[in-house]
């Protein structure tokens, strides 16, 4: 069964800094996908960014970009620059197939809270 | 693009009451979409996967017959909390799928007095 852990349940930064969120996954799947999604107050879930198994590239978007270490079965995230409007909830999610017919459910982990400081 | 809607955002019931939530995606039709629920500082957890035109798959553990879902149309499933009880009172978010990616909903904070 696949599984993801998030071992921060909060983490603190000072504004404008950079803060890495950890993921770490388990699955025996060959072909899969990874996600971080922010949950502010309001509760909307909001997709930030995308790692394919076989990326060979990281993922980057804007400020977010994932450390993507497969053999370490690890995807972190990293938010540069912080800013205020990024405290919220983020998770980390895996999709068992990148391929089309693959289930599609999504697992996430149980969250890490980040507060930005001014 | 790629928006999905809930309805209601909330809403609060009585002990044995059933209560509808709707989920659409407004620009684009989705074969697949998904219902979870969250409790408070938990994270999501998925309850079924609806699909458009035929029954839905639930996971274990989830009571099929409590929580109905039904995906009549390309662009609209719902999901019936029947006689609700206080421990049903929950974050519910739906997503639905498009060309492999999830967009979710902003959610249904359903509280059962």
């Amino acid at each position: 069964a696949q599984k993801i852990t998030q071992t921060q349940p909060g983490m603190f930064v000072q504004e404008k800094e950079a803060v890495t969120l950890d993921c770490t996954y388990d699955t025996s799947d060959q072909s899969y996908g990874l996600f971080w999604y922010k949950q502010p107050s309001s509760g909307e879930m909001i997709f930030l960014i995308y790692q394919g198994s076989y990326d060979e590239q990281n993922a980057t978007e804007g400020r977010y970009s994932l450390n993507f270490q497969k053999a370490r079965k690890s995807a972190n995230l990293v938010i540069s620059a912080s800013q205020l409007g990024d405290s919220a909830m983020y998770f980390c999610a895996m999709r068992d197939s990148t391929l089309q017919g693959g289930s599609e459910k999504l697992v996430f982990g149980k969250g890490t809270k980040l507060t930005v400081n001014p | 693009g790629a928006v999905v809607s809930q309805h209601p955002s909330r809403v609060i019931c009585k002990s044995g009451t059933s209560v509808k939530i709707e989920c659409r995606s407004l620009d684009f039709q989705a074969t697949t979409m998904f219902w979870y629920r969250q409790f408070p500082k938990q994270s999501l957890m998925l309850m079924a996967t609806s699909n458009e035109g035929s029954k839905a798959t639930y996971e274990q553990g989830v009571e099929k017959d409590k929580f109905l879902i039904n995906h009549a149309s390309l662009t609209l499933s719902t999901l019936t909390v029947t006689s609700a009880h206080p421990e049903d009172s929950s974050f519910y978010i739906c997503s639905a799928r498009q060309v492999g990616e999830q967009y979710f909903g902003p959610g249904t904070r359903l509280t059962v007095t």
